[in-house]
């Protein structure tokens, strides 16, 4: 899986949004972008994923450059209980032996205040 | 409630004394997987399970067993646990290979 590279840490204001970024510059055709959150010692949290079209749910949108070596998740209107650590993650969607497995980096702790 | 449930979510145990961690999910999923968390390492996957009766190692198995005998239930065995092993496990699953995963509440386990 490609190696993603992220700020450690950014801040942001409650009720603004929040764009975290994510380099993955080595990201191959058939890998994706998945983005996890972690609260404070809480299991991991799914948020989204994308091939290379713009995706948007109920949590966030996720935002991948035309060349797929960027990607932003954007939290619209950011509330003190998104302040975690955030994961992008980069994986095969097709084949491989991997079955599943999610490599975590460092990840983006966002800090919400007030 | 669809989710993940671990047990117990906190233990304190000596070295050498066997001990098993459950992991439960109800959403009838194939794939489940045992990470554990430390400072500085992020989550690395430990064991996975494709399906009843097949597991695989992850990227550090050492000390550790799993057993997939039911569908929803994938626990985590420590036959001789050591002071490394202090570490908070999480155990997942997923419906498909490339489906979200969903995660438990995590164990903190201390091994003295």
């Amino acid at each position: 899986d490609a190696k993603t590279t992220q700020p450690t840490s950014m801040d942001c204001a409650e009720g603004r949004a929040a764009n975290l970024p994510c380099n993955h510059s080595t990201i191959s055709g058939n890998e994706y972008v998945y983005w996890y959150r972690q609260i404070h010692s809480q299991g991991p949290q799914y948020i989204i994923h994308g091939l290379k079209n713009n995706e948007t749910n109920e949590m966030a949108s996720l935002i991948i450059t035309e060349d797929r070596k960027s990607s932003t998740l954007i939290l619209p209107h950011a509330t003190l209980r998104d302040t975690a650590v955030y994961y992008c993650i980069v994986r095969v969607h097709a084949g491989g032996t991997s079955y599943g497995k999610l490599t975590f980096g460092q990840g983006t702790i966002l800090t919400v205040h007030p | 409630e669809a989710q993940v449930t671990q047990n117990p979510r906190y233990l304190i145990t000596v070295t050498g004394k066997k001990l098993t961690v459950t992991c439960s999910q109800n959403m009838n999923h194939e794939y489940m997987s045992w990470y554990r968390q430390d400072p500085g390492l992020g989550l690395r996957q430990i064991y996975y399970s494709m399906n009843v009766e097949v597991t695989d190692k992850g990227d550090v198995p050492e000390g550790y067993k799993v057993s997939r005998k039911e569908k929803r239930n994938f626990p985590l065995i420590l036959e001789s646990p050591s002071p490394n092993q202090t570490s908070l496990y999480f155990c997942a699953s997923r419906a498909g290979v490339y489906n979200e995963q969903f995660f438990g509440p995590g164990t903190r386990l201390t091994v003295l």
